[in-house]
């Protein structure tokens, strides 16, 4: 099975971009590469997802190596509102779905 | 249109006993998964059902089981309880797509204390 591996924790300052890095090394060549965030006291929220190619929506970036051992989710403009735990999440394609997440990293914002 | 939403809120259990947990779907949503996500760590996959079948399971014993119904509702069975299965349970809809490229949409969860 397809393993995640994200760092603990993050920093960064309001305003500034923010890289945060999952490491998938063991994907197989049709899972889904998602991104979820949870604030405290609430389930999961999507945020982007994307198969090979580069991504944006009006949350995020979403940025995959091109081995796509790797990928990275961007937000170009911390808020306050956007500390929060951040998941990558692998699903498999077809049937027997497997729906794989990482430890995630808390995401803290300095005013 | 209505969220996920997810029966009891918090629920606490002895050692040894059964328990079920109750999701339903958010409108137009025919796929139901369940996690179990232990205080500090990621959700973990326990199944998946699509069309009242299992469509996919994560590495959990034959003790958790569920059913969904043909209103896409869900339920999570799980038999015999130990101490390591207090967690929060969430439980995510979606509409079902083979490539796997579907949002989810998450339930608030449901704790589960077992003493």
């Amino acid at each position: 099975d397809a393993k995640t591996t994200q760092p603990n924790s993050m920093e960064s300052n309001e305003e500034e971009p923010v890289h945060l890095p999952c490491n998938h090394s063991t994907i197989s060549g049709t899972d889904y590469i998602h991104w979820y965030r949870q604030l405290p006291s609430q389930g999961p929220e999507y945020v982007i997802h994307g198969l090979t190619s580069n991504v944006n929506n009006r949350m995020a970036s979403l940025a995959i190596a091109e081995d796509r051992k790797s990928s990275t989710l961007i937000l170009h403009r911390a808020t306050l509102r956007d500390a929060a735990v951040y998941y990558c999440l692998l699903i498999s394609s077809g049937s027997a779905r497997q729906l794989t997440f990482g430890s995630g990293t808390q995401l803290t914002v300095l005013p | 249109e209505t969220g996920v939403t997810q029966s009891p809120t918090h629920l606490i259990k002895t050692r040894g006993q059964q328990v079920t947990l109750r999701c339903s779907s958010q409108s137009g949503h025919n796929t139901v998964s369940w996690y179990q996500q232990a205080l500090g760590q990621g959700p973990q996959f326990i199944f998946q059902y699509y069309r009242e079948e299992e469509n996919g399971r994560g590495n959990f014993p034959p003790r958790f089981s569920g059913l969904q119904f043909p209103n896409y509702s869900s339920e999570l069975n799980v038999n015999a309880l130990e101490l390591d299965d207090s967690a929060l349970y969430l439980c995510a809809s979606s509409l079902y797509n083979p490539l796997g490229n579907n949002e989810q949409f998450f339930g608030p969860g449901t704790r589960l204390t077992v003493l």
